[in-house]
């Protein structure tokens, strides 16, 4: 089966500075690529996605990027805010509907 | 806008004891999972089910069993708890087959087994 691997578990960064979380992944039939957060106690939730025919997709402050040759995919926060603190998951799907997904990154942003 | 529950937020139970864990989501969604959430190791699937009376074994699914009788309910069951099954549960849906869409979780269930 697909295997997802995420870096940094632990992130840490000033308010106002960029964070950047990778993953790579095994299976090359997999072709859709999604991002959850989820804040301390609370459930996860998408903030972003990427299919396999789009190198980069952009949603205001957040950013995603997909290199299929290398098999990695990355997730970019610009102008960090305090809000942004919380547990990071990538994940990837093969088209049968399960994902699989990474151990989690978490970010905290520093004031 | 996509409403998932789980039936317990907390739930403590003894070595040996059937758990049942039940999930609903009122969107009439196809594919339910079951997903437990342990620190260090993600989201890991346990079960899903594509459509009424179907399922699917995800990753790990050594010590558990799943039932989906209606499409809005999908539940998880421990047929003899383990304190290696003490662990955060969260239940997801999504509508379409072989689709990308979405998953939509519920709040969890902290389980303790003692």
């Amino acid at each position: 089966g697909e295997n997802v691997e995420q870096h940094p578990s632990t992130l840490s960064v000033q308010e106002g500075d960029s964070a950047v979380i990778k993953c790579t992944y095994s299976d090359s039939a997999s072709n859709y690529f999604p991002w959850y957060k989820q804040e301390l106690g609370k459930r996860p939730q998408l903030i972003i996605d990427i299919r396999s025919n789009v190198g980069e997709k952009k949603d205001q402050r957040i950013a995603v990027t997909l290199n299929k040759t290398a098999k990695h995919f990355s997730l970019h926060i610009t102008e960090t805010q305090p809000e942004d603190s919380a547990v990071y998951f990538c994940a990837a799907q093969t088209g049968a509907n399960n994902l699989f997904f990474g151990t989690g990154t978490r970010l905290t942003v520093i004031p | 806008d996509v409403k998932v529950t789980q039936s317990s937020r907390y739930l403590v139970k003894r070595t040996g004891e059937k758990v049942f864990l039940e999930c609903v989501q009122d969107m009439d969604h196809e594919n339910m999972f079951w997903y437990r959430q342990d620190p260090g190791l993600g989201l890991r699937l346990i079960y899903f089910s594509y459509d009424v009376k179907m399922k699917e074994k995800g990753d790990i699914p050594e010590g558990y069993s799943v039932s989906r009788e209606k499409k809005e309910r999908f539940s998880l069951i421990l047929e003899s708890a383990s304190t290696n099954q003490t662990s955060m549960y969260l239940c997801a849906s999504n509508g379409g087959k072989f689709s990308y869409n979405e998953q939509f979780f519920g709040p969890g269930t902290r389980l303790t087994v003692l």
